[in-house]
């Protein structure tokens, strides 16, 4: 059983550009949620996805958007970017939106210069 | 608006020795609780998970945390620890919404520091 995946694992942008991180859920899951992870602090809730439709969203700009696909895979969005958007992305999914445990990715590893 | 506050950043303790790591949150109604460890390098693995019920709570691992109302707290604890458990620890809450939708918050973490 495939639990949640991420990709890329590492990667490294400029400032001002654009970045697509991607995300397929634990089998049965239907619920994805972003985070992220700035290093030495803990995870920062982004947005939540269920039903391909963002259900709640975080003290995040605009600049971060999303998407969730009919087989409930996901993906976060950067535009712009900023040194400041440097962090590990961590994707997490649930049975459903209220389900309660998360079950997360691996991450990926954001490095802007 | 919900939060928690983990005091501690650093804790270094003797394998063998117990453990316990603080959590104090703020919610207004009663919230659902967690402990979420993260090795270097990896994802969060959730150790326990406290909605309602008995307030002393097993994990995995040998861990166990108790839900204080009164205090708004829900500390983790572990009898003996094991240098396996070298690790950064996270509390969380994880209030239900009206429209039935969950958000996860995390508090800063505890590094826990094994020493031989």
């Amino acid at each position: 059983d495939a639990g949640v995946t991420q990709s890329p694992t590492h990667l490294i942008k400029t400032r001002g550009q654009q970045v697509t991180l991607r995300c397929s859920p634990k089998s049965g899951h239907d619920t994805v949620s972003w985070y992220q992870q700035a290093l030495g602090q803990g995870p920062q809730f982004i947005f939540q996805y269920y039903e391909e439709e963002e259900r709640q969203r975080g003290n995040f700009p605009d600049r971060f958007s999303g998407h969730q696909f009919p087989n409930y895979s996901s993906e976060l969005n950067v535009n712009a970017l900023l040194l400041g958007d440097s962090a590990l992305y961590l994707c997490a999914s649930s049975l459903k939106p209220s389900a309660g445990e998360l079950f997360f990715g691996e991450g990926s590893r954001l490095t802007v210069l | 608006a919900q939060s928690v506050t983990q005091p501690d950043i650093h804790i270094t303790v003797s394998e063998g020795a117990s453990l316990e790591l603080r959590c104090n949150y703020s919610y207004g109604a009663t919230p659902y609780l967690f402990w979420y460890v993260q090795s270097p390098g990896q994802g969060l693995q959730l150790l326990l998970k406290y909605f309602s019920g008995d307030t002393l709570v097993q994990g995995i691992k040998g861990f166990e945390a108790e839900f204080k109302r009164s205090q708004s707290s829900f500390n983790l604890r572990k009898p003996s620890v094991h240098w396996s458990d070298a690790a950064e620890y996270f509390c969380a809450v994880g209030p239900i919404n009206s429209g039935g939708y969950q958000k996860v918050t995390f508090g800063t973490g505890t590094k826990l520091q094994v020493i031989p």
